[in-house]
């Protein structure tokens, strides 16, 4: 069980682009989607958290106008990076939760969208 | 510009050794503390996790070690096999802060045959 699925596992795109990730929860129902980016030889750097229903609480130094975050049920949220650009390209990686859980395990990662913006 | 690259803490170990992986938190008021074991383009895969007011838990084949005192963590991996090379991360967590983790820089485990 717990299972997070993303998709797609790669993209290619140019520079000035638009790329939707899409991050589902599989067998349970997410409150709280997680979007990390991660860059070569680093570790996970959270974005933004995105609760089902509202808007996205974004990290400092991330924009919200150049990655968008929706979340509109409670096994799908959705990462859109506007007018991407070569500094873009990284691993992005969503994890979900079941709000206000305090057993263990309480997020579960998706295998990561790598992005390579040309 | 270019970008530099850091480079990752490595620990190489020969095969059936033990592996201890280190890591210093950074918030005292944490609530619990997880390892992640990443391999090459993959999502961080859960260990094994410790409350705060624990200083050792035991899973199969891996210890993990809190110091409140100090701000350290460790992860002892039993009889190291080639399968456990990965990154490793330490992440943690305050409960009621919107559940976020907030990761360590990571450590390379190579396992040597």
């Amino acid at each position: 069980g717990a299972v997070v699925s993303q998709h797609p596992s790669w993209v290619i795109c140019k520079s000035g682009t638009s790329v939707k990730i899409e991050c589902r929860s599989l067998d349970f129902q997410a409150t709280t989607m997680f979007w990390y980016r991660q860059f070569p030889k680093q570790s996970l750097m959270l974005m933004a958290t995105s609760n089902e229903g509202s808007k996205a609480t974004y990290e400092q130094g991330v924009e919200k106008d150049k990655f968008l975050i929706n979340h509109a049920s409670l096994t799908l949220s959705t990462l859109t990076v506007t007018s991407a650009h070569p500094e873009d390209s990284s691993f992005y990686i969503c994890s979900a939760s079941t709000w206000g859980a305090t057993s263990t395990d309480t997020q579960y990662f998706g295998p990561g969208t790598r992005l390579t913006v040309l | 510009g270019e970008s530099v690259g850091l480079h990752l803490p490595t620990l190489s170990v020969q095969e059936g050794d033990n592996s201890i992986i280190n890591c210093a938190y950074s918030n005292s008021a944490s609530d619990y503390f997880i390892w992640y074991k990443q391999e090459s383009g993959k999502g961080p895969q859960f260990i094994i996790d410790i409350r705060s007011n624990m200083d050792k838990r035991q899973g199969q084949r891996v210890t993990v070690l809190l110091n409140k005192t100090v701000k350290h963590l460790s992860l002892q991996i039993a009889a190291t096999q080639p399968g456990d090379s990965a990154v490793y991360f330490c992440a943690e967590i305050l409960l009621g802060g919107g559940n976020k983790l907030t990761f360590g820089t990571g450590t390379q485990l190579k396992v040597e045959l």
